[in-house]
């Protein structure tokens, strides 16, 4: 199956800072790239969908200006966390969808994200 | 999004076949039925999927009724490692995953 990477997988910063988290496409081109954040014990809930070359769609309730995606290429996208706090502290996860594959999403393993 | 129903939980043992329900009841024509899990502290994996005929792969079986309103994913010998929570999905082209509460399956030695 296609594989899908996080970078980092894990990741401590100090509230106030920014974080950035990376997600790859290995061994397909990811026109479509969407990012979960999940929360102990509740499911993954979804943020955005970021199209290669285009603005991220942001759900509703998701500050677009605190979560910052960026979708330059076909095998990369990337989440920053502006001035994290302490309750940004979650797992994040990426998944993506590739040409071709109109259907299914392949997700990366996460990032587990620790505001201090 | 089409949305699903499933048990909050079940347990099952090591060994035997786990066979997991969904409802698909506003399932549309357009739409497959997929089948993803989440072990503890993984991102979810995709395990199955279909339109209106049985599937198998080299993780499980996938029964879809002739009506296509409910689905039955089958672990034919579930392992400790098969512990996770599993959900399943009505996805039609082009369309997200938004996740409900999933079915979270011990398997128990």
């Amino acid at each position: 199956g296609a594989v899908v990477s996080q970078h980092p997988s894990w990741v401590i910063c100090k509230s106030g800072t920014s974080v950035k988290i990376e997600c790859r496409s290995l061994d397909f081109q990811a026109t479509t790239m969407f990012w979960y954040r999940q929360f102990p014990k509740q499911s993954l809930m979804l943020m955005a969908t970021s199209n290669e070359g285009s603005k991220a769609t942001y759900e509703q309730g998701v500050e677009k200006d605190k979560f910052l995606i960026n979708h330059a290429s076909l095998t990369l996208s990337t989440l920053t966390v502006t001035s994290a706090h302490p309750e940004d502290s979650s797992f994040y996860i990426c998944s993506a969808r590739g040409t071709g594959r109109s259907y299914e999403q392949y997700f990366g393993p996460g990032t587990r994200l620790t505001v201090t | 999004d089409a949305k699903t129903t499933q048990p909050t939980s079940m347990d099952c043992a090591e060994g035997r076949a786990a066979n997991l329900p969904c409802n698909h009841s506003t399932i549309s024509g357009n739409e497959y039925v997929y089948w993803y899990r989440q072990i503890h502290s993984q991102g979810p994996q995709y395990i199955i999927h279909g339109l209106k005929n049985n599937e198998t792969n080299e993780m499980a079986s996938l029964i879809i009724t002739e009506d296509r309103k409910s689905s039955t994913l089958i672990l034919p010998h579930a392992t400790l490692r098969d512990t996770a929570v599993y959900y399943c999905f009505n996805l039609a082209a082009g369309n997200k995953l938004t996740f409900g509460g999933g079915t979270r399956v011990l398997v128990k030695p």
